[in-house]
């Protein structure tokens, strides 16, 4: 069965700092992995996805992903992090059987 | 833009009572997602459907049933509310696997 480990329930960055929030997954099959984000009182949002192809994955606001299946991670990345940037962000794994598990979020707090 | 719609932000109930949490998509998606939200368990899947009248099981799906009778509808149903169900539910839709995920806005369920 598959399943999510987001590293780090809370991560703190200054505004212009390089974000990293990390994710490794555990998949039986070759995974489709997602990045979503949750806006206060919103709903998720998708940032990016990795598929198939390209293992370094550029999605909205900036954000990109790299898929490393020898470290069985999928790391979201930005070079500069933004005061709009404070949320709490998602990874996600679906492998051959539907299911899309999610992991625990990572709340993302940028300081002025 | 696929639009998912659960039909109340914020609903309190009584314990013992039968709770039904309606999500509507307006995009022929196949496959249609309940989870329940809580403060550092991330998002847990209740449970699943991939076709109409068919239904998986997900990781929390004790105290929970589900309904599929038209594609665009999906019902969560406590049989008899606890106040240990006391959370956000999020509804999604989904296409083709690893296609993204689009979720609703959430209902906020409070069992007293």
């Amino acid at each position: 069965a598959q399943s999510v480990t987001q590293l780090g329930s809370h991560v703190s960055v200054s505004e212009g700092a390089l974000v990293l929030l990390r994710c490794n997954y555990s998949s039986s099959v070759p995974p489709y992995l997602f990045w979503y984000v949750q806006y206060p009182n919103q709903g998720l949002q998708l940032l990016l996805k990795y598929t198939t192809g390209a293992t370094l994955v550029k999605g909205i606001n900036g954000f990109e992903a790299e898929f490393k299946k020898s470290e069985t991670s999928f790391h979201l990345t930005k070079p500069s992090a933004h005061m709009s940037d404070a949320a709490e962000y998602f990874c996600a794994v679906s492998d051959d059987t539907d299911k899309l598990i999610f992991g625990t979020g990572t709340r993302l707090q940028v300081f002025p | 833009d696929v639009k998912v719609t659960q039909s109340s932000r914020y609903l309190v109930k009584r314990t013992g009572e039968k709770v039904f949490l309606e999500c509507v998509q307006d995009m022929d998606h196949e496959n249609m997602f309940w989870y329940r939200q809580d403060p550092g368990l991330g998002l847990r899947l209740i449970y699943f459907s991939y076709d109409v009248k068919m239904k998986e099981k997900g990781d929390i799906p004790e105290g929970y049933s589900v309904s599929r009778e038209k594609k665009e509808r999906f019902s969560l149903i406590l049989e008899s509310a606890s106040t240990s169900q006391t959370s956000m539910y999020l509804c999604a839709a989904q296409g083709p696997q690893g296609t993204e995920a689009f979720f609703g806005q959430g209902t906020r369920l409070t069992v007293v």
